[in-house]
């Protein structure tokens, strides 16, 4: 039962451009989201949160939009540099009850071409 | 302020011995975490810790494994006669959780490579 989805395994975009990674979940009760990067070889690094309260957060050239209808988020990067080509995971937890567990997605591979 | 810290790195062993890992959390972050990644997909829950207490563990902790964090610091993962299915990268995470339902942001550390043969 994959509660968390990231149903493209790869993105390939040019540098300059946007990149817009997609996720979706099934859980109603997931109030808290977060996106992270990972290099090879290396732990998962933070990126950005969103609450549930909020349909968008901004940090930098990393926007998080979340849809609660439709149980869908998205991680837009703009302007896309070679150094964002790594892979992406959402995250989702359900803040509300303080467990603090995380439910990965399958995760999102993107590589920004020079 | 350093990051998340773990020991080893890699870890080759063989089926049937016994592993630990160890996993240094961001200084005062009073919550900790265990993961477990395989290829192609993402991270897993295993167990948390928040200070000492253990409060949750996954059905995916078989009795095998045993987590602890004696005094609130850092912590160690045991598995003990290793399987081949064992072979995973294992995270750990720290967070400084402060409650009343606000969303928990968790620090990954680099992740130790378990290869069990």
């Amino acid at each position: 039962d994959q509660q968390v989805k990231q149903n493209s395994p790869s993105l390939s975009v040019q540098e300059g451009r946007i990149s817009i990674l997609n996720c979706d979940y099934t859980n109603s009760m997931f109030d808290y989201f977060l996106w992270y990067k990972k290099y090879p070889a290396e732990g998962p690094t933070f990126l950005i949160s969103i609450s549930s309260i909020k349909d968008k957060n901004e940090d930098g050239r990393f926007t998080v939009f979340l849809n609660k209808s439709a149980k869908h988020l998205s991680l837009h990067i703009v302007p896309s540099q070679p150094g964002d080509s790594a892979v992406y995971f959402c995250a989702a937890s359900q803040a509300s009850s303080n467990t603090g567990k995380l439910i990965f997605g399958q995760g999102t591979t993107l590589q920004v071409k020079p | 302020d350093t990051g998340v810290s773990q020991d080893p790195r890699h870890k080759i062993t063989k089926r049937g011995q016994n592993v630990t890992f160890r996993c240094d959390p961001i200084s005062e972050h009073n919550r900790l975490y265990w993961y477990r990644q395989t290829l192609g997909q993402g991270p897993e829950f295993l167990t948390y810790f928040q200070n000492e207490a253990q409060l949750e563990k996954s059905r995916l902790l078989s009795d095998r494994f045993s987590a602890e964090r004696p005094k609130g610091s850092f912590s160690t993962l045991e598995i003990q006669r290793t399987e081949q299915g064992d072979s995973a990268m294992y995270l750990c995470a720290s967070s400084s959780f402060g409650g009343g339902g606000v969303g928990d942001t968790q620090y990954f550390g680099p992740g130790t490579r378990l290869t069990v043969l």
